[in-house]
C-alpha cells in the first residue's frame, strides 16, 4: 500500500510569485485535505477536496486554491505569494465516510 | 474559529516513566485523534476514537474521548527515547453538517523529551 506523497519537499520563492504543490493520496482514499502548519503551531486546515470538487474550506482567502484529479491526486495553488505564507504545508488522505487522515511529510514553503 | 486547549504544552521526563497529556474544548467533538509529529515530517495517526467515553489502545498508548465529548487524553506507559517527537491532538466537530465533514481542528501540540 502506497502511502501519501508531497512534492516538491522543499521550496523558495519570492513575495507575489505564485506556487503549486502537489500531493498524491494513498491507495483507495478519495479524498484530499490541506493544511498550513506554521512553525511551533499545530495544522491549520486551508480546504478538502472530493469527486474533484472543493468540500469545506477553512479560514484562508481566494488566493489558496485547489484542484483534485480524477485518479484522486490534488494541487494547492497560492498566488500573489506574502512572508506570512511560509509554512509546511500538509496534504492529508482519507476515505469520504471516514474522519482518519493519512498525512504526507510536507512541503516547507519559503517566502522570501 | 474553533480552539482545541491541548497541555501540557512541554514535557521532560526520564526513560521509563509514564506520561499523560489532554485535549479540552469548549465544542463537542464527534471524533478525537491523536498525532505525533517528528521534526520534518508529516503528522502519524496514533489513536481514533469515535465514541463518547471509547477507551481505546495501541500498544503502549491508551487513549479515551471525555464522556462530555468536550475532550481527550492520551497516555503513553514506560516512555522510551523515540517517544521523543510533539503530540497533537484533533478532532471533527460534531453538527456541522457537510461543509465541515473531515475538517481536522488540532491542538497547539505538546512536545515531549524523554531522557535516558
Amino acid at each position: 500500500e502506497t502511502g501519501v506523497t508531497q512534492s516538491p519537499t522543499h521550496l523558495i520563492k519570492t513575495r507575489g510569485q505564485q506556487v503549486t504543490l502537489r500531493c498524491s493520496s494513498q491507495s483507495g482514499h478519495n479524498t484530499v485535505s490541506w493544511y498550513q502548519q506554521a512553525l511551533g503551531q499545530g495544522p491549520q486546515f486551508i480546504f478538502q477536496y472530493y469527486r474533484e470538487e472543493e468540500n469545506g474550506r477553512g479560514n484562508f482567502p481566494p488566493r489558496f486554491s485547489g484542484l483534485q484529479f480524477p485518479n484522486y491526486s490534488s494541487e494547492l495553488n497560492v498566488n500573489a505569494l506574502e512572508l506570512d505564507d511560509s509554512a509546511l504545508y500538509l496534504c492529508a488522505s482519507s476515505l469520504r465516510s471516514r474522519n482518519e487522515q493519512f498525512f504526507g511529510p510536507g512541503t516547507r514553503l519559503t517566502v522570501l | 474559529g474553533q480552539q482545541l486547549n491541548q497541555s501540557p504544552q512541554s514535557m521532560f521526563i526520564q526513560e521509563g516513566e509514564d506520561v499523560s497529556m489532554n485535549c479540552t474544548s469548549s465544542s463537542i467533538f464527534n471524533t478525537w485523534l491523536w498525532y505525533k509529529q517528528d521534526p520534518g515530517e508529516g503528522p502519524v495517526l496514533l489513536i481514533a476514537l469515535y465514541k463518547a467515553g471509547e477507551l481505546t489502545s495501541n500498544g503502549r498508548l491508551t487513549a479515551q474521548f471525555g464522556i462530555t465529548r468536550k475532550d481527550s487524553f492520551l497516555n503513553i506507559s514506560a516512555s522510551i527515547p523515540s517517544d521523543v517527537g510533539i503530540y497533537f491532538c484533533a478532532g471533527q466537530l460534531s453538527g456541522a453538517g457537510g461543509t465541515s465533514y473531515g475538517k481536522l481542528t488540532f491542538g497547539q501540540g505538546t512536545i515531549l523529551t524523554v531522557h535516558p
